[in-house]
């Protein structure tokens, strides 16, 4: 059975403190990784797709990576602004459509 | 990228009764999903909604609590039907799995 586990469950940062949030995940087969924002009381924001082992996507402050068996995703000097829920999920080959939700990394960015 | 407007954005409702959530997207998608986000937990998929098809339920929902129509291409209805408090719950739309709708919060009381 496909599985996503985020860690940590929760991170405070001071500003400009640069850290990362990983995502551990069990597929027959990936077909994507996708890493998604999250704000109270909103909708999933997408930020990246990562299809391949290697891959790497940056979108300002973030950086995502992928390897066979985990992703990171990279806050560099984070803004209170990026304080949010980042959730990944896993799409498995023989499975479109079908997305695995890892239970999201609570971030928290004070001044 | 896709513009997913959701209506109601919240309701509070009485148990026994049922709630008709609405999705419109802004292009024509083949492909909808419906999501249940529960109290400080990650997304479970309830079902894959395609035009002209009956919808694909996964393990643990079936179609006499959550019947879904997709009369187009466009737009698709989630109901939750004889609420019981343990469906508070925030229920999500999205298209094409990159992008959602900003969800109806539900709370049944």
């Amino acid at each position: 059975e496909d599985q996503v586990t985020q860690s940590p469950e929760a991170l405070r940062l001071q500003e400009g403190e640069s850290s990362s949030l990983n995502c551990s995940y069990t597929v027959s087969g990936l077909r994507g990784l996708f890493w998604y924002r999250q704000d109270p009381g909103k909708g999933p924001e997408f930020l990246f797709t990562l299809y391949s082992a290697g891959e790497e996507k940056e979108k300002e402050r973030l950086k995502a990576t992928l390897t066979k068996k985990e992703s990171f995703l990279h806050i560099t000097a984070p803004k209170p602004e990026d304080s949010a829920t980042y959730l990944c999920a896993v799409q498995a080959s023989d499975s479109w459509g079908k997305f695995q939700f890892g239970a999201g990394t609570q971030v928290v960015v004070t001044p | 990228s896709a513009v997913i407007s959701q209506k109601p954005s919240r309701d509070i409702c009485q148990r026994g009764t049922s709630l008709t959530i609405q999705c419109q997207v802004d292009s024509q998608v083949t492909m909808m999903f419906w999501y249940r986000q529960q109290p400080g937990q990650s997304l479970t998929l309830i079902a894959t909604a395609n035009q002209g098809s009956e919808a694909t339920y996964e393990s643990g929902f079936v179609i006499d609590k959550f019947p879904i129509s997709r009369p187009n291409l466009t737009f698709s209805t989630l109901t939750v039907s004889n609420m019981s408090p343990e469906d508070s719950s925030i229920y999500l739309c999205s298209v094409d799995q990159a992008f959602f709708g900003q969800g109806t919060r539900l709370t049944v009381v």
